[in-house]
């Protein structure tokens, strides 16, 4: 069981816009930043996004990250076959004193 | 532009020790105040192992707190990670990665599966 909650899968055709949350606790999310990773098949985690909404250079902009209280999101617009992936949020947790992961989404373009 | 590469036995036996790794190149290891281990099972999630700040401390995983050193040496530009008494759930691939603020983690290495069967 992860600490923070996300959907297994989502899915849109090309061309749409997809949206991935995460879910946390006052301990986690609710009190730090938020960063997300995408997993391409077969190839390590990238950093997408990062202080829960900034963009690394290189990274699109249909890339985008927010937060709201204890949920953070991620968008994608114009969804492109190149987005099939797994994405994962991620955070610092003051409770544990550990970083804690979501248990990742299957993003699938129709 | 930083790069990490991971090495280390691929195959361990069960109770003994996983021993990886990290050998940053492209920079100085002393580029980032953070550096981190990451594993990910077979067709599962994400699981923070621990970090270790340039000075020495470090941080680890409740979970395998226990069982887990996190080393660094500046000199050889590398960081390194100990699991004792392995079982078959440490099966998975050993990612290292660069700790940015806030606890972005940019960039990762490729990965190296251990695989801890007799």
């Amino acid at each position: 069981q992860s600490v923070l909650t996300q959907p297994p899968s989502v899915s849109a055709a090309p061309g749409q816009k997809v949206t991935i949350s995460c879910s946390g606790g006052s301990s986690n999310i609710g009190k730090n930043f938020v960063s997300w990773y995408q997993q391409l098949p077969g190839t390590a985690p990238k950093l997408l996004i990062y202080d829960t909404s900034k963009r690394p250079s290189g990274i699109p902009d249909r890339f985008s990250g927010s937060k709201s209280d204890t949920s953070a999101t991620l968008g994608i617009t114009g969804l492109q076959t190149g987005d099939e992936a797994d994405y994962y949020c991620g955070t610092w947790d003051n409770s544990l004193s550990a970083v804690v992961f979501g248990g990742g989404t299957k993003v699938t373009v129709l | 532009q930083v790069q990490l590469h991971e090495s280390g036995p691929g195959l361990v036996k069960p109770s003994g020790t996983l021993s990886l790794t990290c050998a940053v190149s492209g920079g100085s290891i002393s580029s980032s105040n953070w550096w981190s281990w990451v594993r990910q099972p077979p067709g599962k999630g994400l699981e923070w192992i621990g970090e270790i700040y340039l000075r020495g401390t470090t941080n680890y995983n409740p979970s395998l707190k226990s069982r887990v050193t996190i080393s660094l040496d500046k000199s050889k530009n590398q960081f390194s990670l100990n699991l004792s008494s392995v079982t078959a759930a440490d099966t998975a691939v050993y990612y290292c990665v660069k700790v940015g603020g806030n606890w972005g983690f940019d960039p990762w290495g490729q990965g190296t599966l251990v695989t801890v069967s007799s």
